[in-house]
């Protein structure tokens, strides 16, 4: 299977606890995106790669969460202490590189985070 | 920041029966994506549009991209049961460089 893969699938933690999610995005795919899911809700958007480089970050990514991509290929974001507030589906994409502006971004399955 | 509303929220139909489902902007959109989400499951891509105008076809499922460019809508013809699910517009403009903006979603239901 050559699809986005994420790790864990399920993570359930106690609040105040930090919590890793690592993301694979498909093969030469240069653009990596994060996303989170609330019940109920569409993908919003929390950050994007290009390569290993972080060029957007939205309002959404608080100063507990950190993404990284070191190499250009996986990804990893990190929350730090952990609040109820934070479970969601943490969602990744990847896209290939534009061409005349097309941004096709597929998914991976997802991380469904429960903070108890 | 962009918006989309997306309609209907929910639909409840017979196998059979044709289904459609539009979004619009609040503001001017380069890219329209549309996406079939399962519970607990990522966004499938299903259908992409890049031109204002642009009719596309991926089996059952036709797409357009408003002329206005503020505007998408998903067909699905002859619904069959596997196409249950929540289906999700997409899309960024100009000013949101790759960040995607997503509708809240249409829940499908067909009845067999």
């Amino acid at each position: 299977d050559t699809g986005v893969s994420q790790d864990p699938r399920h993570k359930i933690t106690k609040r105040g606890q930090n919590v890793t999610f690592r993301c694979d995005p498909i093969s030469e795919h240069n653009r990596l995106y994060w996303y989170r899911q609330t019940l109920g809700q569409g993908p919003e958007f929390l950050t994007y790669f290009q390569n290993e480089a972080q060029l957007e970050k939205s309002r959404l990514l608080s100063d507990r969460f950190s993404a990284e991509r070191p190499k250009g290929s996986f990804s990893t974001l990190e929350i730090q202490r952990t609040e109820q507030g934070d479970s969601a589906m943490y969602l990744c994409a990847s896209s290939p590189r534009g061409y005349r502006g097309r941004n096709e971004q597929f998914f991976g399955p997802g991380t469904r985070l429960t903070v108890l | 920041g962009q918006q989309l509303n997306q309609s209907p929220q929910s639909m409840f139909i017979q196998e059979g029966e044709d289904v459609s489902m539009n979004c619009t902007s609040s503001s001017i959109f380069n890219t329209w994506l549309w996406y079939k989400q399962d519970p607990g499951e990522g966004p499938v891509l299903l259908i992409a549009l890049y031109k204002a105008g642009e009719l596309t076809s991926n089996g059952r499922l036709t797409a357009q991209f408003g002329i206005t460019r503020k505007d998408s809508f998903l067909n699905i013809s002859a619904s069959i049961p596997s196409d249950v699910g929540i289906y999700f517009c997409a899309g960024h403009g100009e000013t949101s460089g790759s960040r995607l903006t997503f509708g809240e979603g249409t829940q499908l239901t067909v009845n067999p």
